[in-house]
């Protein structure tokens, strides 16, 4: 059961344009959202987060869309930029005990010169 | 500081092995997390420790036994492994367990584990 869902494996932008990853969940408990991004043989990096009860948040080039109703975020990335290539992973942070992060499937993001 | 530390990055064991993987970090973080990374796939939870207890295991077969010596330590002590194990082990760490957009988990570069 694939609570948190990244439906595009790769995404290629051209470098200066904009970048938008998607992520869809189902769980209406979560109460929070992440977005990490990962190098190869590196752990994820945090990048932004968001929380349930807001719709946006922005940091920098990054800005995160959260539409509850339609149990849908994105990651924008504007402008995009060579050192932006790697696979994002949007996670989902629910309390079962204690936090509980549920990754989707991951993004490979290539932007391109 | 925002590191967590992972040793060894490589790890290639047989199926009677004992080994131990083992994550640091000096954040003063009181959580302490166990991910599991198959290639191509999602990190998923293993283990969470919080303040030097396990609060959560995720159903993880008994052939991977966590510890946590102190706040700033925890080990992950392998035995009678599957080549099915073979994946990506990342450790993480936030302030809390109770996480938040301002407690973050913050993770390490994992250890690569190839089980002959």
């Amino acid at each position: 059961d694939q609570q948190v869902k990244q439906n595009s494996p790769s995404l290629s932008v051209q470098e200066g344009r904009i970048s938008i990853l998607n992520c869809d969940y189902t769980n209406s408990m979560f109460d929070y959202f992440l977005w990490y991004k990962k190098y190869p043989a590196e752990g994820p990096t945090f990048l932004i987060s968001i929380s349930s009860i807001k719709d946006k948040n922005e940091d920098g080039r990054f800005t995160v869309f959260l539409n509850k109703s339609a149990k849908h975020l994105s990651l924008h990335i504007v402008p995009s930029q060579p050192g932006d290539s790697a696979v994002y992973f949007c996670a989902a942070s629910i309390i079962q005990g204690a936090q509980k992060l549920v990754f989707g499937q991951g993004t490979r993001l290539t932007i391109n010169p | 500081d925002t590191e967590v530390t992972q040793t060894p990055k490589h790890l290639v064991m047989g199926m009677t092995n004992k080994k131990s993987l083992k994550c640091e970090q000096h954040m003063g973080h009181r959580a302490m997390y166990w991910y599991k990374q198959k290639a191509k796939k999602p990190p998923e939870l293993m283990f969470v420790y919080s303040y030097e207890k396990l609060s959560i295991n995720e159903s993880v077969p008994s052939r991977f036994s966590p510890e946590c010596p102190n706040s700033s330590l925890l080990n992950l002590h392998l035995h009678a492994l599957q080549p099915e194990d073979s994946a990506l082990y990342l450790c993480a760490s936030s302030q809390t367990d109770r996480g938040s957009s301002t407690d973050t988990q913050y993770f390490g570069p994992g250890t690569r584990l190839t089980v002959l």
